[in-house]
């Protein structure tokens, strides 16, 4: 069965400071990887997607992630966050060759402090 | 154009009541699925359905079932609800016969306060 490791729960950062929140993934198949964003009282929006190719890929706000096939890893990134960037942020992948379910990380709460 | 949408976006009700949730999706995908966001955030998948079918059924308690009249919508039945049932409630859709490039959609979420 598939499964997503998010392991920094709650990150606090200061206004202009860098971003890399972690995520690894278990799954033996081909995987579709995803980055959400969840702001406070709101629905699940997409922030970046990787299907295949350059596994540096852009996203919405300024966020990237880099996708490391040897480690499992699919970590988002940003160089400068903003006080808006406060959210839950959540990995997730999809087994493209299985029942296509999307299986969520636990989810990292980001709260930057202006 | 709303891809997809659920109905209600808020429902508080009394435990023991039994209550449903309607979700459609105006993608001509083939696949819908509910989810549970728990107080901790946390997001679980609770039923799949491919063409009308359910395909995926996690541990759910079967006071849980879920509805799919056709491709474009899957509604979720709650019976006698209980205090463990507030949760936002997630629907979304994908193509799984899309191939390796698949994407899931997901509506605004209803929050279900069961008090």
């Amino acid at each position: 069965a598939q499964s997503v490791s998010q392991h920094n729960h709650h990150v606090i950062l200061s206004e202009a400071a860098s971003l890399e929140l972690g995520c690894n993934y278990s799954y033996g198949g081909t995987v579709n990887l995803f980055w959400y964003v969840q702001y406070p009282g709101q629905h699940l929006q997409l922030l970046l997607k990787y299907f295949s190719g350059d596994p540096l890929v852009k996203g919405i706000k300024g966020f990237e992630a880099e996708f490391i096939k040897s480690k499992f890893s699919f970590n988002l990134r940003k160089p400068s966050v903003q006080w808006s960037d406060t959210a839950e942020y959540f990995c997730a992948v999809i087994d493209s060759g299985g029942y296509q379910k999307v299986t969520f990380g636990t989810g990292t709460k980001l709260q930057v402090i202006p | 154009d709303t891809a997809v949408s659920q109905t209600p976006k808020y429902l508080v009700t009394q435990m023991g009541n039994d209550k449903s949730i309607k979700c459609e999706q105006n993608l001509g995908h083939d696949t819908m699925y509910w989810y549970k966001q728990d107080s901790k955030k946390f997001l679980k998948i609770m039923f799949s359905y491919n063409n009308k079918e359910l395909i995926i059924n996690e541990t759910v308690p079967n006071r849980f079932s879920p509805k799919s009249p056709d491709k474009a919508h899957l509604n979720l039945h709650i019976n006698s609800l209980e205090l463990g049932d507030s949760a936002v409630y997630f629907c979304a859709s994908s193509q799984r016969s899309g191939g390796a490039n698949t994407e899931a959609f997901f509506g605004q979420g209803t929050r279900l306060t069961v008090v």
